[in-house]
């Protein structure tokens, strides 16, 4: 696509229950980022695909956060038994090949509330 | 590990005013420097770069040298517009490995006519 597409734009939970985000890269990145902006806290990284390299989790926040990566392309980040302060602007970014100085395509966002 | 500090904001200043966000960070090796934007209701996107000491980015006016000796990439603009008006990031990215790109915590810019 001519963009990294999220979806769904807004998403309204009750507190405990699962969410799906959903990102579609630029076609043809083989590197694919998940971002969370929360108010005060600015851009906290999540977790990064590289190609068909083990994922970076490093920055997963607990064990109830998971993403996965189907065939190189289409990501999704699954939040389970979610809690109120995981409400958040949910990011996902991709880049060509995921080399130092590349820049990175962001998409517009999933705004999560938990009620 | 790997951090950026970015001055706090948020940043109010009049039209034409002088712009300077500061811009430090703690790598290991010599990361790739980097300025992201967030206008309002819009995605970030990239607004410089700079991949080695010394090095200057540069675009729509904006300026940041990668300053290895102060480990700095402090923003400036010599007279700021009210389009200006966003939030702006720091970050960088290590240039060994795949390593993701590590964000500061953003300063909000406002420019009142």
């Amino acid at each position: 696509g001519a963009g990294v597409s999220q979806s769904p734009s807004n998403k309204v939970t009750e507190k405990g229950k699962d969410v799906e985000l959903r990102c579609d890269p630029i076609s043809g990145h083989t590197a694919l980022y998940w971002y969370r902006q929360s108010l005060g806290q600015g851009l906290e990284f999540l977790i990064y695909f590289q190609g068909n390299s083990a994922p970076d989790k490093s920055g997963l926040p607990s064990d109830r956060f998971s993403a996965e990566r189907t065939g190189g392309s289409v990501s999704t980040l699954t939040i389970q038994r979610t809690q109120q302060e995981d409400s958040a602007v949910y990011l996902c970014a991709s880049s060509l090949g995921g080399h130092a100085n590349e820049k990175l395509f962001f998409g517009s966002g999933t705004q999560l509330s938990v009620l | 590990g790997n951090s950026v500090t970015q001055m706090e904001g948020p940043v109010t200043l009049s039209e034409e005013a002088f712009l300077t966000i500061n811009c430090t960070y703690t790598a290991t090796g010599y990361p790739s420097l980097f300025w992201y934007v967030q206008y309002p209701g819009e995605g970030l996107q990239l607004l410089l770069k700079a991949t080695k000491a010394d090095d200057k980015g540069s675009n729509k006016g904006f300026e940041a040298t990668y300053r290895k000796e102060t480990t700095s990439f402090h923003l400036e603009k010599g007279s700021v517009q009210v389009s200006d008006s966003a939030v702006y990031f720091c970050a960088l990215m290590r240039n060994s490995g795949n390593t993701p790109l590590v964000f500061g915590k953003g300063t909000r810019l406002s420019v009142i006519a």
